[in-house]
């Protein structure tokens, strides 16, 4: 079946660095969500991507969405304590439900102030 | 927005009961609605998408006999976990998606925290 993996699994940056996290599937799909979990919650939408090589921002977030639209990364300039939380990817692949998502491993990010 | 309501948010029960929970669309009709589960510090699972007015469809290695859902309603999905177990024990969350288009994902309930003892 479709997988769906993030690496890393835990990252932990100081505030003001850095953090970038990557998804790959093992299908190809045919768009891409990014989810954030914080602690205790639920997930929260942030963007969708489904243009080969597409990139779009949100203020300090960039989300790219590979060629080959197998992969996809998100990536956060200067983390603030408020990034914290898991962030997600979840995909929909072609021929399958075109409704159905599926969910990356989730990579969990820590900040440090 | 879109809200999603989702009750219990948790509920703690004997091994051997059957628990209840409901998610409802506020202000938007969801022909569609797809349960989740989640252990801790794990991903969402998709146990099963849930479809108004025809019989939900399940993700393979889920029991559908375990795992009844109903959703009689636009706005109303529900899980009942029958005969629960302690392994049953799981953060349990429903999600819809109240627009298509790119500016639009899926919209969550608040989750359901299943405790069995």
């Amino acid at each position: 079946g479709q997988q769906v993996m993030q690496i890393p699994q835990y990252q932990h940056v100081q505030e003001g660095e850095d953090f970038t996290t990557y998804c790959n599937s093992s299908t190809t799909l045919s768009n891409i969500q990014w989810y954030k979990q914080r602690p205790g919650g639920h997930p929260v939408f942030l963007i969708q991507l489904v243009k080969s090589g597409e990139v779009k921002k949100q203020k300090r977030l960039t989300f790219q969405f590979g060629e080959a639209k197998k992969n996809s990364s998100l990536h956060i300039t200067a983390t603030q304590t408020t990034d914290v939380g898991t962030y997600f990817c979840a995909g929909t692949s072609y021929g399958g439900a075109t409704n159905k998502l599926i969910f990356g491993t989730g990579t969990l990010l820590a900040v440090q102030p | 927005g879109a809200v999603v309501s989702q009750h219990p948010s948790w509920v703690i029960c004997k091994s051997g009961t059957s628990v209840k929970i409901e998610c409802r669309s506020l202000d938007f009709q969801a022909t569609t609605m797809f349960w989740y589960r989640q252990f801790p510090k794990q991903s969402l699972m998709l146990m099963a998408t849930s479809n108004e007015g025809s019989k939900a469809t399940y993700e393979q290695g889920v029991e559908k006999d375990k795992f009844l859902i109903n959703h009689a309603s636009l706005t109303l999905s529900t899980l009942t976990v029958t005969s629960a177990h302690p392994e049953d024990s799981s953060f349990y969350i429903c999600s819809a998606r109240a627009r298509r288009g790119m500016d639009y994902g899926y919209t969550f309930g608040s989750g359901t925290r299943l405790t069995v003892v």
